[in-house]
């Protein structure tokens, strides 16, 4: 049971917008920022967005990142097929005092 | 460019004990804290734990707290992972990380990982 919660899966067909959400509370997300990664299959994890809503360079501003309150969504439009991934956001957790992660998205592209 | 590459992996007999360790190259190591992150077979990731970049400060996860001890080399530009009483559940690829600029959970670059596998 991951501390940060998202769906197990998501999907949608080429062209389409897809969100990911994650759910934390107020000792992680409430009151840190969010970072999300991308792993593609039998690939180590890279960074795809940090502090929320920022993109390093490189990354396609097909995706973004949002935060609300104890919540945060990242959301990738115009689909690809390349964008088949797992997808996992994190945080620090003030209570646990260390980085909590979400149990994943395995995002397919239909 | 910033690169890590982990080493020390391999099969280990349960509650027996391993020493991983992460060499950073193509930035300036002392400078920044260190993590190590885990990935059990098909499962999600896990964070493990986080070195601040002189050393003097460390977090662990519950799961390893009192077992796994990080620590790093500056001189050297090497981060270690020292584990101890090693189950089952500590089977996954570890892969340390740097932390980016911006909060404890940015990291901005991974090693390829090492795998560790506790079986008896």
């Amino acid at each position: 049971q991951s501390v940060l919660t998202q769906p197990p899966s998501a999907s949608g067909t080429p062209g389409q917008r897809v969100t990911i959400s994650c759910s934390g509370s107020s000792s992680n997300i409430g009151t840190n920022t969010v970072n999300w990664y991308q792993q593609l299959p039998g690939t180590t994890p890279k960074v795809l967005i940090y502090r929320n809503d920022q993109r390093p360079s490189g990354v396609t501003d097909r995706f973004s990142g949002s935060k609300s309150g104890t919540s945060a969504s990242l959301a990738i439009s115009g689909l690809q097929s390349e964008d088949e991934a797992d997808y996992y956001c994190a945080g620090w957790d003030d209570s646990l005092n260390g980085v909590v992660f979400g149990g994943g998205t395995k995002l397919t592209v239909l | 460019e910033e690169h890590l590459l982990e080493s020390g992996g391999g099969s280990v007999q349960p509650g027996g004990s391993l020493r991983l360790s992460c060499a950073a190259s193509g930035f300036t190591f002392s400078d920044y804290a260190m993590n190590w992150v885990r990935q059990a077979p098909g499962k999600g990731l896990e964070w493990v734990s986080t070195i601040t970049n002189g050393g003097g400060t460390t977090y662990y996860a519950d799961s390893v707290r009192g077992r796994f001890i990080i620590s790093r080399d500056n001189s050297k530009d090497t981060l270690f992972l020292q584990m101890s009483s090693l189950t089952a559940e500590d089977t996954a690829v570890y892969y340390c990380a740097k932390r980016g600029a911006n909060s404890w959970s940015h990291f901005d670059y991974w090693g390829q990982g090492t795998l560790v596998t506790v079986s008896s």
